[in-house]
């Protein structure tokens, strides 16, 4: 089957480092993305990563590793805007059919 | 300002009563796309267009349809919509994803409820 796999939820300390993990196993594989959606809101890009390794953008991070099905993103010095869902999400061709996972809800608290 | 439009934003219909939902860009993208977003489900992919006249299924097409007569417009069409279609759609675009970081821009969203 396909399955893009994320914790539901997580909760930190402002200032601290939280890490959401993703696995995925999907017919296909061209790239993966990562977005932040606060409630109410539409989803916002952060991240994209498609060869093996970590990509550095601020207090982002995010990192693949394609033989094990496997990212994560990083998000450091938490603030309490942080607090929102983040979604995990593959391109399984090269015309754009994009599977997203179901989001991770973090919560940062003061 | 750049931007992915939805209209409506909020809609309360009747089982069966035939509607669409509107999405217009205005960054000259080539690809558009229609996702439904449900609790624990996540965001899931409807349809999906290239360009112009050229369309294609994501993972839950049943019961829309879609069209690609203009670049800027991808309009979501519910024949006849069933309560099962009840759920926060959102409309996105994009360069042509052929690779690379090919962020994608979301609309608003609208919120359909379907009694």
């Amino acid at each position: 089957g396909q399955n893009i796999d994320q914790p539901t939820e997580m909760t930190a300390t402002e200032g601290a480092i939280v890490q959401i993990n993703c696995t995925y196993q999907t017919s296909g594989f061209n790239g993966l993305f990562w977005y932040q959606q606060h409630a109410g809101e539409a989803p916002t890009f952060l991240s994209y990563n498609v060869l093996d390794g970590l990509e550095e953008k601020g207090r982002f991070s995010s990192f693949l590793s394609r033989s094990k099905g496997y990212s994560y993103l990083l998000l450091k010095e938490l603030q309490m805007k942080d607090s929102a869902s983040y979604l995990c999400a593959v391109r399984r061709d090269s015309w754009g059919k994009l599977q997203f996972g179901a989001g991770t809800q973090v919560v940062v608290t003061p | 300002e750049a931007q992915v439009t939805q209209n409506p934003r909020y809609l309360i219909t009747v089982t069966g009563k035939k509607l669409t939902v509107t999405c217009s860009q205005n960054m000259n993208h080539e690809y558009m796309s229609w996702y439904r977003q449900d609790p624990g489900l996540g965001l899931r992919q409807i349809y999906y267009s290239m360009n112009v006249e050229v369309t294609d299924k994501g993972d839950v097409p049943e019961g829309y349809k879609v069209s690609r007569k203009e670049k800027r417009n991808f309009p979501l069409i519910l024949e006849s919509p069933s309560p099962n279609q009840t759920s926060l759609y959102f409309c996105a675009s994009s360069l042509y994803p052929s690779g690379g970081a090919t962020e994608a821009f979301f609309g608003q969203g609208t919120r359909l409820t379907v009694v």
